[in-house]
Order: structure tokens, then C-alpha cells, then sequence
């Protein structure tokens, strides 16, 4: 079936260093690829979305390229800030092997420190 | 639109007794999913619902759980009897389902239940 999986956390960072969370998908089709956020007891919120490959989803200075040739949807952001301290959630959908549902990675967990 | 509604927000309960949670998607949205969150296993699917019906349960721990949609605007997660290991925060989502895929799910705020 389909899945997703993204890179272990914790990830600790100094406020304005670049940000990386990688996120790879295994799909039987052409999948909507998403990034989620959950900030401290809060519940999941959709951060940006791409629908085709070479589209680029981008929110809050977060941006994500959904490649298909490499199936990956990389999570970046320039500059991070204290505020962004989060857990970031990868998740596919229509990916044809998953019963239509939407499939969400581990999460990573963001600490970023001033 | 206020988003997905869950209630309660907090439900502390003894072991052995029934616990119910409620969930309203959004209006239009035709899924419905049921998670469950904890620090040891992180965010599971429990059972995802199209137009009311029951698609995928396979993420239901056991007989215990149970899961209902009557009707488009409102959903049930029943756990009976509760035991402490079903502590977790709940969450449920709506999304729309279109042309094999989903628009983006919207999420609830959780509920978080205690059992002791």
C-alpha cells in the first residue's frame, strides 16, 4: 500500500538557520501531497499542499516541491523562527493503494531555540 | 463554517466504564476520519468513513472500539469497556472526496481522555 516517511526528529535549530525535513512517498499512483503542523496541544493544520509533480506548495515562508522523480516532497523554510517550534506531519492522498485514505508519516519534531 | 467540532475536550474516566466521543465535520465535507495520539505510538488512523459508510477499520485496536456515522453531520467513537492504555488524545477530521483523492483534512481540536 501506499506509505510515507519521513526523517526521524527531534530537530533542534537556531532561530534564522535553514530549515530541511525530508519527506518520501511510495505511491501505485500520482498522489495530492500535503505538510501539516501541529503545534503544542493543538490539533493538525494543513501548512501547504501540491496536487501534481513539479508543483510548489509554499505558506509562512515554508515551501515544498512535490518531485516524482525522486518521489519527494521536501519541507524548507530560510529562516526559522521561535515560533515554528512545532511537530511537521507529511501525508499523501490518492495515491491508488490506500483505500482512498490519507496517509500521514511519523512527524518530525521542530525545537527552534532563540 | 466553525471547522470540526469535538466534544468533550477532556474526559477523565474510571476503568471499565463506557466513553463516548463526538465529532461534527465540516458541512459539505464527505469523509470523516477518527485518529488516535500518544507519545509511544505517535498519530494512527482508526477508521476513515466516504459518505457515511465505513471504509477502512483496520486501525480499530478491538471489539472495545467501536465507530458510527448516522447521518453526514455527525460522528461516534465509543470505547467499552475503557482500559488506562486507551489514554490518548482523539482527533477527528473532515475532508472532501473528489476524483479519487482528498482535498485537505480540516482537524478537530482533539479530546483528550484519561482513564485511571
Amino acid at each position: 500500500g501506499d506509505s510515507v516517511t519521513q526523517m526521524e526528529g527531534p530537530v533542534t535549530l537556531s532561530e534564522e538557520a535553514f530549515l530541511t525535513i525530508n519527506c518520501t512517498y511510495t505511491a501505485t499512483g500520482y498522489p495530492s501531497l500535503f505538510w501539516y503542523v501541529q503545534y503544542p496541544g493543538e490539533g493538525l493544520q494543513l501548512l501547504l499542499k501540491a496536487t501534481k509533480a513539479d508543483d510548489k506548495g509554499s505558506n509562512k515562508g515554508f515551501e515544498a516541491t512535490y518531485r516524482k522523480e525522486t518521489t519527494s516532497f521536501h519541507l524548507e523554510k530560510g529562516s526559522v523562527q521561535v515560533s515554528d517550534s512545532a511537530v511537521y506531519f507529511c501525508a499523501l492522498s490518492g495515491g491508488g493503494g490506500s483505500q482512498g485514505n490519507l496517509i500521514f508519516g511519523k512527524g518530525t519534531k521542530l525545537s527552534v531555540k532563540p | 463554517d466553525a471547522g470540526v467540532i469535538q466534544s468533550p475536550r477532556h474526559e477523565v474516566t474510571e476503568m471499565g466504564q463506557e466513553v463516548t466521543l463526538r465529532c461534527k465535520p465540516i458541512s459539505g465535507h464527505n469523509s470523516l476520519f477518527w485518529y488516535r495520539q500518544t507519545m509511544m505510538r505517535g498519530l494512527e488512523l482508526l477508521i476513515y468513513f466516504n459518505n457515511n459508510v465505513p471504509i477502512d477499520d483496520s486501525g480499530m485496536p478491538e471489539d472495545r472500539f467501536s465507530a458510527k456515522m448516522p447521518n453526514a453531520s455527525f460522528s461516534t467513537l465509543k470505547i467499552q469497556p475503557s482500559e488506562p492504555r486507551d489514554s490518548a488524545v482523539y482527533f477527528c477530521a473532515s475532508s472532501f472526496w473528489t476524483g479519487g483523492r482528498h482535498t485537505e483534512a480540516f482537524f478537530g481540536q482533539g479530546t483528550r481522555l484519561t482513564v485511571v
